[in-house]
């Protein structure tokens, strides 16, 4: 079974400040690596994916993240930020490693969220 | 584009009573799902269903939850009788799952519900 670890509840970053949310995975095989945003009372707003390739992956709002397979970590990054940054941020896996055929159950394991505050 | 859509996005019940809640995904994703996320938690999988079969319902609390997608678009979620500890969001998702490599997985804004 995969699990996904979020070790902080919470990160304070000044703006302006480059921000970092860890996080760091369990899974069988290659791991599918999500990050989504959620801010008060809405839903989960996707933000970027590993799937193959490159490690640094490139999303939406500036976010970037980097996959790093021999610690286990799908961090996630930005280089400045914002106070519009400020909200919950969730990182989850897919059982999926490896392409598939489809047809096959694929929902996503989430770790317990970090709040990202940004301070102005 | 549209984005998924549910409704109500309130929900207040006593507990034994039955909710309903309903999901529209965005035209043209077969792949819809249902997550229940808890206060203080990540969202967890209740149900997955691929057209109008269930792919993934091993999470799902069966003496009390069901849900259906009959016609292999919208889909409804129920719960009867609830109990205090579904107070939670329920959020409902949908992907495009027509090609091999996994597809994003869009959210709706969830169903709060709150069971007294």
């Amino acid at each position: 079974a995969q699990s996904v670890a979020q070790p902080e509840d919470q990160v304070n970053v000044a703006e302006g400040n480059p921000l970092t949310v860890k996080c760091t995975y369990s899974v069988s095989g290659n791991p599918y690596l999500f990050w989504y945003v959620q801010y008060p009372n809405r839903g989960l707003q996707f933000l970027l994916k590993y799937i193959t390739g490159d490690n640094l992956v490139k999303g939406s709002y500036g976010f970037e993240a980097e996959f790093n397979k021999s610690q286990t970590s799908f961090h996630l990054k930005k280089p400045s930020a914002l106070v519009s940054d400020s909200a919950l941020y969730f990182c989850a896996v897919s059982p999926y490693g490896v392409m598939y055929s489809g047809g096959g159950a694929d929902g996503l394991t989430f770790g317990k969220g970090t709040h990202l505050i940004i301070q102005p | 584009e549209a984005g998924v859509a549910q409704s109500p996005r309130y929900k207040i019940i006593e507990k034994r009573q039955s909710v309903a809640f309903w999901c529209n995904p965005i035209s043209g994703h077969a792949t819809l799902y249902w997550y229940q996320q808890i206060l203080g938690q990540g969202p967890k999988l209740l149900i997955q269903f691929q057209n109008n079969g269930v792919v993934d319902d091993s999470q799902l609390p069966k003496d009390r939850f069901s849900a259906e997608r009959l016609k292999g678009v919208d889909s409804t979620l129920k719960i009867q009788p609830a109990k205090l500890e579904d107070s939670a969001v329920y959020l409902c998702a949908s992907s495009l799952r027509d090609r091999r490599f996994q597809e994003t997985q869009y959210f709706g804004p969830g169903t709060r519900l709150l069971v007294l």
